[in-house]
C-alpha cells in the first residue's frame, strides 16, 4: 500500500549529539512536512517542502534543518539536540498545496528521546 | 496568532452512543479550512472530516458529522453509533486559505467503552 514511512520509530540520542530522522513516501506527493509533537501538546509545523522549495516556519529553531534529496525522501536533522527537543516527530505529505482537498497523509512518527 | 482550542482533554462514551467533541478557533479571516484528524494509539494520524469555511452546509462522512458555526467560530465533531475503533486522540485543525500550514488544537482523547 502507498504510504508514509518513518524510520526509525524510536530514536535515542545524547544531549548535543546530532541526529537524523528520515521519512519516505510512495504516494509521489509534491509536498512533505515535518511536525513536532511534544507530550500532551498539539503537533506544530517545523517546515515543509513544496517539491524542492523549502519553507521554514518563523519560530523553528536554527538547530532544526531539513533535506529533501528527491521526491520520495525527506530528512530532519537536529544538529545539537537538547532535552527540550524530546518529542514525537511526524512526517506528512500532500499531493499538492494550499487546498483543503489536498489531504495531508501522516506517517506513524519517530519518538525522539534525548539523554 | 492563530489559535485552535479544544476544551475537553478527555472524553468517554459507551459503544453505540453519540458523542460530540468541541473545537473553537480564532481568526479574522473569512476564507479558511477546518479539519478533524484522528490519531489512534500508536498509529498514524488520519483525516476524519473537513469543512470549507465558505460552505454553510455541515460536512458529513458516514457516522461523523460536524456542526460548523462560523459566526461563533465553533467546529464540533459528532460521532454517532460510537465503535471501539473510534478510541483515539482527536485533533481539530485550521488552515488558512492558500497556505499549507495546519494549526492543530491540543486534542481530545476519546475512549469508547463496550
Amino acid at each position: 500500500d502507498a504510504m508514509v514511512i518513518q524510520n526509525p520509530r524510536y530514536q535515542v540520542t545524547q544531549f548535543g549529539k546530532p541526529v537524523t530522522l528520515s521519512c519516505s513516501q510512495t504516494l509521489n506527493h509534491n509536498v512533505m512536512y515535518w511536525y513536532q509533537q511534544k507530550s500532551s501538546q498539539a503537533p506544530k509545523l517545523l517546515f515543509h517542502y513544496y517539491d524542492k522549495d523549502f519553507n521554514n516556519e518563523a519560530d523553528t529553531p536554527d538547530n532544526f534543518q531539513s533535506r529533501r534529496p528527491n521526491t520520495s525522501f525527506c530528512f530532519l536533522d537536529i544538529r545539537s539536540p537538547g532535552l527540550g527537543d524530546a518529542a514525537m516527530y511526524l512526517c506528512a505529505t500532500s499531493r499538492d498545496r494550499a487546498s483543503s482537498y489536498n489531504e495531508q497523509f501522516f506517517g506513524p512518527g519517530t519518538r525522539l528521546t534525548v539523554l | 496568532a492563530q489559535t485552535v482550542t479544544q476544551s475537553q482533554p478527555e472524553m468517554s462514551v459507551q459503544e453505540a452512543e453519540t458523542v460530540t467533541l468541541s473545537c473553537t478557533y480564532d481568526t479574522s479571516e473569512n476564507n479558511y479550512y477546518l479539519f478533524w484528524y484522528k490519531q489512534p494509539p500508536s498509529r498514524q494520524m488520519i483525516l476524519v472530516i473537513r469543512q470549507e469555511a465558505y460552505k454553510q452546509q455541515n460536512a458529513t462522512e458516514n457516522r461523523f458529522s460536524v456542526n460548523f458555526q462560523k459566526a461563533a467560530k465553533s467546529f464540533s465533531l459528532k460521532i454517532s453509533d460510537s465503535q471501539l475503533g473510534d478510541t483515539a486522540m482527536y485533533f481539530c485543525a485550521f488552515m488558512y486559505y492558500n497556505t499549507d500550514k495546519l494549526i492543530f488544537g491540543t486534542g481530545t482523547r476519546l475512549q469508547v467503552f463496550p
